[in-house]
């Protein structure tokens, strides 16, 4: 069965600096992997997705994502961290069920931005 | 388009009593997603619709969950009778299904407080 880690349930970044938000998995075969971010109140929101290719993924907002097959990873990072991107960000991966993708989540890490 | 419209936000009730929470997905989305969101177990897919036709249930946690989706605009979660570990974030996602991901856009959730 596929499983999604996020090692980290809390981050704490000073605006501007660097960031980068952990996620291993274990699955089977070729993972689609994906990573989400969940402001309070709000839904989950697509921030970039890798299904194959360059492993190296560009999101929306400023994010990138690396895959890491040998070590079962897909990373979040960000080089200068916004005071808006405070938020919940999940990694996921996902399988194929009756057609349909459908996303495992990771317990999510909670990102704290400091002025 | 409005997105994904879920209602009501915010749902408080006594333990057993019967609770419906509302969706209407994105038009001409084909899938169908209900969630439930806890500190304790993080984000857990409860059931998920192919055009109207629920396709894998077994992530409702018991009988007292059931979900309906009589046409493409609308599906209902029901939970009766209601009990205090219902209580949760519960989110309703659609996508639309071709032969490939797409991507699941959520609703703001309804939050249950089950007293």
């Amino acid at each position: 069965a596929q499983s999604v880690t996020q090692p980290d349930i809390h981050i704490t970044v000073s605006e501007g600096a660097s960031l980068e938000l952990r996620c291993n998995y274990s699955y089977g075969a070729t993972p689609y992997l994906f990573w989400y971010v969940q402001s309070p109140g709000q839904g989950l929101q697509l921030l970039l997705k890798y299904f194959s290719g360059d492993t190296l993924v560009q999101g929306i907002k400023g994010f990138e994502a690396e895959f890491k097959r040998s070590q079962s990873s897909f990373n979040l990072r960000k080089p200068s961290v916004h005071w808006s991107d405070a938020a919940e960000y999940f990694c996921a991966v996902a399988f194929v069920s009756g057609g349909s993708y459908i996303p495992t989540f990771g317990r999510g890490t909670s990102l704290i931005v400091h002025p | 388009d409005a997105g994904v419209i879920q209602s009501p936000r915010h749902e408080v009730t006594e333990m057993g009593q019967e609770v419906t929470l509302r969706c209407k997905p994105i038009s001409g989305h084909n899938s169908l997603f209900w969630y439930r969101q806890t500190m304790m177990r993080g984000l857990e897919l409860l059931i998920y619709f192919n055009n109207n036709v629920p396709i894998d249930d077994s992530g409702m946690p018991e009988d007292r969950f059931s979900a309906k989706m009589p046409n493409a605009s609308f599906s209902t979660l029901k939970i009766q009778p209601s009990e205090p570990r219902d209580s949760a974030v519960y989110f309703c996602a659609s996508s639309l299904e071709t032969s490939g991901y797409n991507e699941q856009f959520f609703g703001p959730g309804t939050r249950l407080t089950v007293l």
